[in-house]
């Protein structure tokens, strides 16, 4: 068990829906990153939060937008769903920035988008 | 062209042999590389890390980093049936403001 802690484990929903995906990390960890994994594009990096603020964006679409809370748990929002980000979803935690090269992932959001 | 490049596999081999994983990639900025085991319908969990040229040993495992080649290696010894995962490889370094990873390679280990 990692200590990451990914909500919902498995999502079905239809094409032009908005889903929410939930992250809390490791106690004391302050970066929280989400990563997409489909089996043509391996393990793309969307975004990191550190402490509450953005720090890196990757191959973010414009429909996604995450945020980190006070807590430090972190949302991924996926608005006007289409068949292709159908994937799953994780999110990884590191006491500090990625640098110390151990990312702790959660078990993964799976996207069934129909 | 691909930040990092690796073989998907799959690649299968007896229980016992040995195993050996690369990536390749064209960034010189990269010095941390790493990699990464992901069992079936789980996340990805760190299995070596190393900083710039060298290798370094963890039981059965070695990760070799050739910087001049920009090439890694992951060396299994005595493969076992539980190394059955995706190996993937990630690198990064001061001037790259994310970890990049390899889109894995799927080992089968047979008893």
């Amino acid at each position: 068990d990692s200590g990451v802690t990914q909500t919902p484990k498995h999502l079905i929903t239809a094409t032009g829906q908005r889903v929410t995906l939930r992250c809390s990390p490791r106690s004391g960890d302050l970066s929280v990153y989400w990563y997409q994994q489909s089996l043509d594009q391996g393990l793309q990096f969307l975004i990191q939060y550190y402490n509450g603020e953005e720090r890196a964006k990757g191959n973010i679409l414009e429909r996604f937008s995450a945020q980190q809370f006070p807590d430090l748990h972190s949302e991924l929002n996926l608005s006007s769903l289409e068949l292709g980000d159908s994937a799953l979803y994780f999110c990884a935690s590191s006491v500090g920035n990625w640098g110390t090269g151990e990312l702790f992932f959660g078990e993964g959001s799976r996207l069934t988008v129909l | 062209q691909k930040e990092v490049e690796q073989d998907p596999g799959p690649l299968s081999v007896p229980e016992g042999a040995i195993v050996s994983l690369n990536c390749t990639y064209s960034n010189s900025a990269f010095q941390y590389f790493m990699w990464y085991r992901q069992y079936s319908r789980k996340g990805p969990e760190l299995l070596m890390y190393t900083y710039s040229s060298g290798n370094k040993e963890d039981g059965r495992f070695t990760a070799q980093v050739d910087k001049s080649s920009k090439y890694i290696s992951l060396f299994i010894r005595d493969s076992q049936p539980s190394d059955s995962a995706t190996y993937l490889c990630a690198m990064g370094g001061y001037n790259t403001d994310k970890l990049i990873f390899g889109t894995g390679t799927r080992l089968q280990v047979f008893p």
